[in-house]
């Protein structure tokens, strides 16, 4: 029954690779988000999508592609990984688009290591 | 533009004792504050919120803040610690007119026995 989940937990991958991190909420949310959390626990968010549309695009290099094949879904993926990517990535999402004034309820973290 | 200052990065108390965490904001209107704790390997799970009306808010697992506009600040207190509250604790601000929540830097929070 778990309300936000994410897979992989942990992806260890090689500089220049591309890979994915998927996330999944079965609260029937219509906002979702990708958050990045940097080595000082400094936390940010990437995008926010609500009912699949794009709302919350910020200044993040274009390697990182969102998609949302529907409005409980909220896939990342990125190419041409750099070591500055590693990071630990949070998957997030609120019942509505208000996420500056709802409950986020967040998953548990991908942490991504790029050697 | 809103911001977070969470001044205190690292805090030890002993079990039993008291805990302040400090929060101070920057957002000219009245805020929207939240209080997250992240547990080690874990995501973050919501504490307590606030909106508007009582400046003194209860949360989950006995957390309450008091909102002070005269300060800017939103901290967060607990009478009694326990070992199971040692984990990070993050203030963010939410602006009404944006969807974008804004978290301050965490404040790690070590218990000892």
């Amino acid at each position: 029954d778990t309300a936000v989940s994410q897979t992989p937990k942990y992806l260890v991958t090689q500089m220049g690779n591309d890979k994915s991190i998927k996330c999944e909420q079965n609260l029937g949310h219509d906002t979702m988000y990708w958050y990045k959390q940097d080595s000082k626990k400094f936390l940010k968010i990437m995008f926010s999508y609500n009912n699949k549309e794009l709302i919350i695009n910020e200044t993040v290099p274009n390697r990182f592609s969102p998609k949302s094949p529907d409005k409980a879904h909220l896939n990342l993926h990125i190419n041409s990984l750099e070591l500055g990517d590693s990071a630990v990535y949070f998957c997030a999402s609120s019942p509505r688009l208000a996420g500056a004034t709802d409950t986020q309820y967040f998953g548990p973290g991908t942490r991504l290591t790029v050697l | 533009a809103q911001s977070v200052t969470q001044p205190d990065i690292h805090i030890t108390v002993s079990e039993g004792a008291s805990l302040e965490l400090r929060c101070n904001y920057s957002y000219g209107a009245t805020p929207y504050l939240f209080w997250y704790v992240q547990s080690p390997g874990q995501g973050l799970q919501l504490l307590l919120k606030y909106f508007s009306g009582d400046t003194l808010v209860q949360g989950i697992k006995g957390f309450e803040a008091e909102f002070k506009r005269s300060q800017s600040s939103f901290n967060l207190r607990k009478p009694s610690v326990h070992w199971s509250d040692a984990a990070e604790y993050f203030c963010a601000v939410g602006a009404g007119n944006t969807d974008k929540l804004i978290f301050g830097t965490g404040t790690r929070l070590q218990v000892f026995p």
